[in-house]
């Protein structure tokens, strides 16, 4: 089945470590986002790509970084510069401009 | 720049009732696309409906259906005949094509009363 797939589902973060969360897609989409959700609240933008090797900062990209090598993969990189990394990520694709965004499962990260 | 509200933080229902919740939103442009997503429990984001700003039929998926008032820009969600599986966090959420990015309300949680 097509979809979005996002691992790990839970990790956990040391002090001063980057830590890198997977995306991948098989829905052929060219955009792909990034979000956080805090507890109780909704979801903020931190990174998107529209196209392969090409991606923007979202409304809160400081201390994340992302790639965008591949059209199915859209990594995203904690880096110890977020010194609130505790959080819910979630990870959508999107096809043409009147298409919905699909999301994956998300992967919750906490701070050791 | 686009905004999305939301005023209602939490919402009851009894089952088989029915329920609405509100969303309003701002914004300037005239092409537009608005969308209600679910979030139970499982944290997953299901879509539930969506509307094109340029059609004036309000949309309806099943047991779903909104409520588009473009000149108002308000856009409520009415769930009819409720059921527990309903029980969620509602989104409301705004795409156009200047922003080129989903823009999200702060969420309405639902109980469902059995």
């Amino acid at each position: 089945d097509g979809g979005i797939t996002q691992s790990p589902k839970y990790l956990f973060r040391k002090e001063g470590q980057n830590v890198t969360l997977s995306c991948e897609q098989n829905l052929n989409h060219d955009a792909m986002y990034w979000y956080r959700q805090d507890p109780g609240q909704g979801l903020r933008l931190i990174y998107y790509s529209q196209i392969v090797n090409d991606f923007q900062k979202g409304d809160i990209a400081e201390g994340y970084s992302v790639s965008r090598e591949k059209k199915e993969s859209f990594p995203l990189t904690v880096t110890s510069a977020q010194k609130n990394p505790t959080a819910f990520y979630l990870c959508a694709s999107k096809g043409g401009f009147n298409q919905p965004q699909h999301f994956g499962d998300g992967t919750r990260l906490s701070i050791l | 720049a686009q905004t999305v509200t939301q005023s209602q933080p939490e919402m009851s229902v009894q089952e088989a009732e029915t329920v609405t919740l509100s969303c309003t939103y701002d914004t300037s442009e005239s092409d537009y696309y608005l969308f209600w997503y679910k979030q139970p429990p499982s944290r997953q984001m299901i879509l539930v409906i969506r509307q094109e700003a340029y059609k004036q039929q309000n949309a309806t998926e099943n047991r779903f259906s909104v409520n588009f008032q473009k000149a108002a820009k308000s856009f409520s969600l009415k769930i009819s005949d409720s059921q527990l599986g309903d029980a969620a966090m509602y989104f409301c959420a705004y795409w156009g094509g200047a922003t080129n990015k989903l823009i999200f309300g702060t969420g309405t949680l639902l109980a469902v009363q059995p």
